[in-house]
């Protein structure tokens, strides 16, 4: 069964710097998205991007985050420079081609800033 | 604000046990209602997408019903077995704009004693 795929599972990195993280959402969808959770606290929309644009964005996806779709199967968010309160999980996520459908989600990548 | 909430927080039963819990959610703008079931350290898995007033879904032991009018929906577990054992989440999806976001509920941590 298609996958959503997130590498690395785990990246420290040291305040101030910049990271990337990586997904290859389900091959046929269109829409693609990240969320994060903060340790104990709920899942929370970052962005959506869909037809190689940015569709939404939440508050919190400031001019410090970019999402970029550089080839035909990857899905990236870089943090430009990485503050203490952006560790967490985050989850890319990718659904077919209509508002309604299922949002199919990676396993996350656990970002810790040192 | 838009909020979605669960209830409980955690629970714990004896396999065997049957189980429920909700998820209350606006009912205005609504559009879908959407449960995952999440094990620590995998993927949130899609289980249901509920759109319409009085639908009820069903998977194996895992059912589901919704109410729009009054913004609950309850998610039942037939016969709870060990492998059960996750994170179940529900996800609002409101209606109007170019917008597919999920709002997360705080989730339910199920934990069934063999």
């Amino acid at each position: 069964e298609p996958e959503v795929t997130q590498t690395p599972s785990h990246q420290v990195t040291q305040m101030g710097q910049e990271v990337i993280l990586r997904c290859v959402p389900i091959s046929n969808h269109l829409y693609f998205y990240w969320y994060r959770q903060i340790l104990g606290q709920k899942v929370e929309f970052l962005v959506s991007f869909y037809n190689n644009e940015i569709s939404e964005k939440s508050e919190i996806f400031d001019d410090q985050f970019s999402v970029e779709r550089p080839d035909g199967s990857n899905f990236t968010l870089k943090i430009r420079s990485t503050k203490l309160e952006d560790s967490a999980m985050y989850f890319c996520a990718s659904s077919e081609d209509s508002p309604g459908d299922t949002q199919y989600f990676g396993p996350g990548t656990r970002l810790t800033v040192l | 604000i838009l909020n979605v909430e669960q209830s409980p927080q955690s629970l714990h039963v004896q396999e065997g046990d049957s189980t429920n819990f909700t998820c209350s959610f606006p009912s205005s703008n609504f559009y879908a209602l959407h449960w995952y079931r999440w094990e620590t350290a995998k993927s949130p898995e899609a289980l249901f997408v509920m759109t319409l007033n009085g639908d009820e879904k069903k998977k194996g032991r895992i059912s589901a019903t919704l109410n729009t009018k009054e913004g609950y929906s309850y998610l039942y577990i037939k016969g709870s077995q060990p492998e059960d054992s996750a994170t179940y989440l529900c996800a609002f999806k409101g209606y109007g704009g170019a917008t597919n976001k999920l709002i997360f509920g705080t989730g339910t941590l199920l934990a069934v004693q063999p």
